[in-house]
């Protein structure tokens, strides 16, 4: 079954300091995708960054990049010079590759990052 | 170009009651998913529906039903709501993966309907 876990409940991080959001992963799938998610306190998921699991290179997205260790089954999120606005909770979450074109995404338990000035 | 809209932002029922929550998918999607998120948890997904038929579901009990329209917005219904069914409900809607094996299907997410059961 898949599976994601967050072993960090909660950081705190100078401001401009680059800060690693730990995720792991669980799947009997080869083929699966990998997503990180921000969410301010109004509640929307915010999609930051996506690695694909046969995609040779770590992604980035601006600040962010996705330090992928397949063999380890780790995707943690990097976020270079953090800033204030940064503070939210962050969830790392997973979909499958399937011959279903129904897809669900599921999700960890979530890190909260604060961010100091 | 709106994103996906939800309604109402939030919400106040007693047990037992049943309840109706609207989700609008973004312009150009046909496929929308259901998210039910406990405090402190991250979200669990309910089901998901494309071309006005239930596609997949989760790990919920059948008090929790949907339906999708021709325009593709969709409902999602909780009949003798619990206490436990207080949750913030995020809809995401996304586009139906044609080419059947894909890992990558980005889902937008709504700003959400939060539900409190007294």
């Amino acid at each position: 079954a898949q599976k994601i876990t967050q072993t960090q409940p909660g950081m705190f991080v100078q401001e401009k300091e680059a800060v690693t959001l730990d995720c792991t992963y669980d799947t009997s799938d080869p083929s699966y995708g990998l997503f990180w998610y921000k969410q301010p306190s109004s509640g929307e998921m915010i999609f930051l960054i996506y690695q694909g699991s046969y995609d040779q290179q770590n992604a980035t997205e601006g600040r962010y990049s996705l330090n992928f260790q397949k063999a380890r089954k780790s995707a943690n999120l990097v976020i270079s010079a953090s800033q204030l606005g940064d503070s939210a909770m962050y969830f790392c979450a997973m979909r499958e590759a399937t011959y279903s074109s129904a897809s669900k995404i599921i999700f960890g338990s979530g890190t909260r990052l604060s961010i100091r000035p | 170009d709106a994103g996906v809209t939800q309604s109402p932002t939030h919400l106040i029922k007693t047990r037992g009651q049943q309840v109706t929550l609207r989700c609008s998918p973004k312009s150009g999607h046909d496929t929308v998913s259901w998210y039910q998120q406990a405090l402190g948890q991250g979200p669990q997904f309910i089901f998901q529906y494309y071309e006005e038929e239930e596609r997949q579901r989760g790990n919920f009990p059948d008090r929790f039903s949907g339906h999708q329209f021709p325009n593709y917005s969709s409902e999602l219904n909780v009949n003798a709501l619990l206490l436990g069914d207080s949750a913030l409900y995020l809809c995401a809607s996304s586009l139906w993966d044609t080419t059947q094996k894909s890992s990558y299907n980005e889902q937008f997410f709504g700003p959400g309907t939060r539900l409190t059961v007294l």
